[in-house]
This record gives structure tokens, C-alpha cells and sequence, in this order.
């Protein structure tokens, strides 16, 4: 079965710093996504940053960028500048590539707070 | 420019009540899921639906219910509420279900109280 694992239950920056969320997952399977979701107070949950397994090349999204270690089971996400609107729970996800059963697994969750 | 619909927003129920949650999207999605949220926790499947006429239980299927009469709607039913129901609940829908064809569309979703 796989698994998501966010050890970071909160954490807490300035404003314009960089901060990094952790992400790891444990799967047998070799060709998968991997997300993060952001789910601010309006609890709409929003997609941030979208990962292939099959791609060596790190996803980027403006600010937005990951540190995908395939073989380490390790998907971070780094938010560069960090804004005050970047305050939100932050969520990992794993999906299969052919996903018959139509599951994402989220993981627990990182409630990030950007301080002014 | 809708999207996916939720209602209602908030909700309390007593123990042994029944409700339905609505869903509505107008995308012409084929997907569409219903997902808890409990406090610090990632979202678990309740159910899904992969087109008209056709459910499948996802992890957390126990004390619900659902149908899918249309490509439009997607009600979740609760027949006996209970407490250990009381969660945010999220409806989404997507075009596939391949990771290719995410995001998946989340509505505002639904708070519920049982008491």
C-alpha cells in the first residue's frame, strides 16, 4: 500500500524567506505523480505543483519548486519569496500512474504561516 | 465559470438524522469524488464515480451513499448520522483519472456537525 508522510505538522517564516516543506512516500510501484496541494482558510484546495516519476527534470512553478529524489522516496517542496498569501496548508500527494482505482493519497498535512 | 458546486456550506445534525450533500459540476467531468477531512488530517475517498450510472467505494466508504444519475450531480448520503461523521467534506471532480489530467476540481466544501 502506499503511503504519504509529512513530518512537519507546522512551520512558520518571515515574509520573503524561503522555507521548505518535506515530503516522503513509500510505494512499489515505479511510474507515478506526485502533488502538493495548498488549502488556504477558504478551504478551496488548489493544485501548486505537479511532479512525473518518470522525469529526472525538477517541477517548477514561478516560486514554486521541488526537490523530487526518486530513489530516497523524498518530494519537497520549496516556495521561494514566500508571500503572505502563501499562508495555507500545504498537502503531499501520490498517485498511480494508471490509476484504476482513481485514488490520490494525501498526506497529513504542513500548516504554514508567513509572518509579516 | 462555476466549477464544482457544494452544498450546503455548514451543517448540523443530531444522531440518528439523515442528510444528502450536493454536488454539482459543469465541466462535463466524467470523475467525480467525495473526500473527508478531519482535523489535521489529508483528505480520504469516500467515494468516486467514473461517469453516469457507475460508483466505486474509495477508502472510507462505511455509513454512506451515493448515486450518480447524471454527469452533472453527485450526492453523498448519510443515512444515520453518527459522530465519529462530524468532518469537512470536499467534492471534486476530473476530467480522467490519470495524473496527467489533475488537478482535480475541489469545491469549497461542506462543514457537518453531528451532535
Amino acid at each position: 500500500a502506499q503511503t504519504v508522510t509529512q513530518s512537519q505538522p507546522e512551520m512558520s517564516v518571515q515574509e520573503a524567506e524561503t522555507v521548505t516543506l518535506s515530503c516522503t512516500y513509500d510505494t512499489s510501484e515505479n511510474n507515478y505523480y506526485l502533488f502538493w496541494y495548498k488549502q488556504p482558510p477558504s478551504r478551496q484546495m488548489i493544485l501548486v505543483i505537479r511532479q512525473e516519476a518518470y522525469k529526472q527534470q525538477n517541477a517548477t512553478e514561478n516560486r514554486f519548486s521541488v526537490n523530487f529524489q526518486k530513489a530516497a522516496k523524498s518530494f519537497s517542496l520549496k516556495i521561494s519569496d514566500s508571500q503572505l498569501g502563501d499562508t495555507a496548508m500545504y498537502f503531499c500527494a501520490f498517485m498511480t500512474l494508471y490509476s484504476s482505482a482513481s485514488k490520490i493519497i494525501f498526506g497529513s498535512g504542513t500548516r504554514l504561516s508567513i509572518r509579516p | 465559470n462555476a466549477g464544482v458546486t457544494q452544498t450546503p456550506k455548514f451543517r448540523i445534525l443530531k444522531i440518528g438524522q439523515s442528510m444528502t450533500l450536493q454536488c454539482t459540476q459543469d465541466m462535463n467531468h466524467n470523475y467525480m469524488y467525495w473526500y473527508r477531512q478531519d482535523p489535521g488530517m489529508g483528505l480520504k475517498l469516500i467515494y468516486y464515480s467514473v461517469g453516469a450510472g457507475i460508483t466505486d467505494k474509495g477508502e472510507v466508504p462505511n455509513g454512506y451513499n451515493v448515486s450518480r444519475s447524471t454527469t452533472e450531480d453527485f450526492p453523498l448520503r448519510l443515512e444515520l448520522a453518527a459522530p465519529s461523521q462530524t468532518s469537512v467534506y470536499f467534492c471534486a471532480s476530473s476530467y480522467s483519472n490519470t495524473g496527467s489530467n489533475q488537478p482535480q476540481h475541489f469545491g469549497d466544501g461542506t462543514r457537518l456537525s453531528i451532535l
